[in-house]
């Protein structure tokens, strides 16, 4: 089974300020971790993933986030945060070893405030 | 880039009618779709699996038969919500991924069914 855990149902941030929005998961096997981000009433916006690699996996939007293997987590992270990063982040894995599916967390709010 | 179009992107219907929701996926041959459900400040709720050509698979819970999924060629897959309710209502989501994994997993812009 696999799963994704983001702890924080909502981060506030001040504009200007590092951001870190943060994910841990759970696989058998070896993962692929993704982060979306979503808009109100809007689809999944791809950020960024990790396949295999640099654990620093640099994405749109000036956003990164770090695969630490031994700690099992893909922390996103911002240097500067803007206040039209508002929005809802999922992190999701799957399980390269185990079939198609797509676990998502279970979003966390990023408020940024000017 | 991957782009799936999803439409519509709002629609309201009455009880007992039945509502149709299609993902095209652009510019890759989508595979396999994936069909979620998110509530209200909710995650994705995964629905069901399809691969082009063969019967979805759906995730314990979800209702084969109420919620019809048709994936005959390899640009567009459907959703159908028969016999709509009210608690039917919400936001649906459909993912695309190509065989190779090229463009990871692209997401539709999403359906706002309400029913009335």
């Amino acid at each position: 089974a696999q799963s994704v855990a983001q702890p924080e149902d909502q981060v506030n941030v001040a504009e200007g300020n590092p951001l870190t929005v943060k994910c841990t998961y759970s696989v058998s096997g070896n993962p692929y971790l993704f982060w979306y981000v979503q808009y109100p009433n809007r689809g999944l916006q791809f950020l960024l993933k990790y396949i295999t690699g640099d654990n620093l996996v640099k994405g749109s939007y000036g956003f990164e986030a770090e695969f630490n293997k031994s700690q099992t987590s893909f922390h996103l992270k911002k240097p500067s945060a803007l206040v039209s990063d508002s929005a809802l982040y999922f992190c999701a894995v799957r399980d390269r070893d185990a079939g198609n599916m797509l676990t998502f967390g279970g979003g966390t709010r990023l408020m940024v405030k000017p | 880039g991957a782009v799936v179009s999803q439409h519509p992107s709002r629609v309201i219907c009455k009880s007992g009618t039945s509502v149709k929701i299609e993902c095209r996926s652009l510019d890759f041959q989508a595979t396999t779709m994936f069909w979620y459900r998110q509530f209200p400040k909710q995650s994705l709720m995964l629905m069901a699996t399809s691969n082009e050509g063969s019967k979805a698979t759906y995730e314990q819970g979800v209702e084969k038969d109420k919620f019809l999924i048709n994936h005959a060629s390899l640009t567009l897959s459907t959703l159908t919500v028969t016999s709509a309710h009210p608690e039917d209502s919400s936001f649906y989501i459909c993912s695309a991924r190509d065989r190779q994994f090229l463009y990871g997993y692209t997401f539709g812009s999403g359906t706002r069914l309400t029913v009335v």
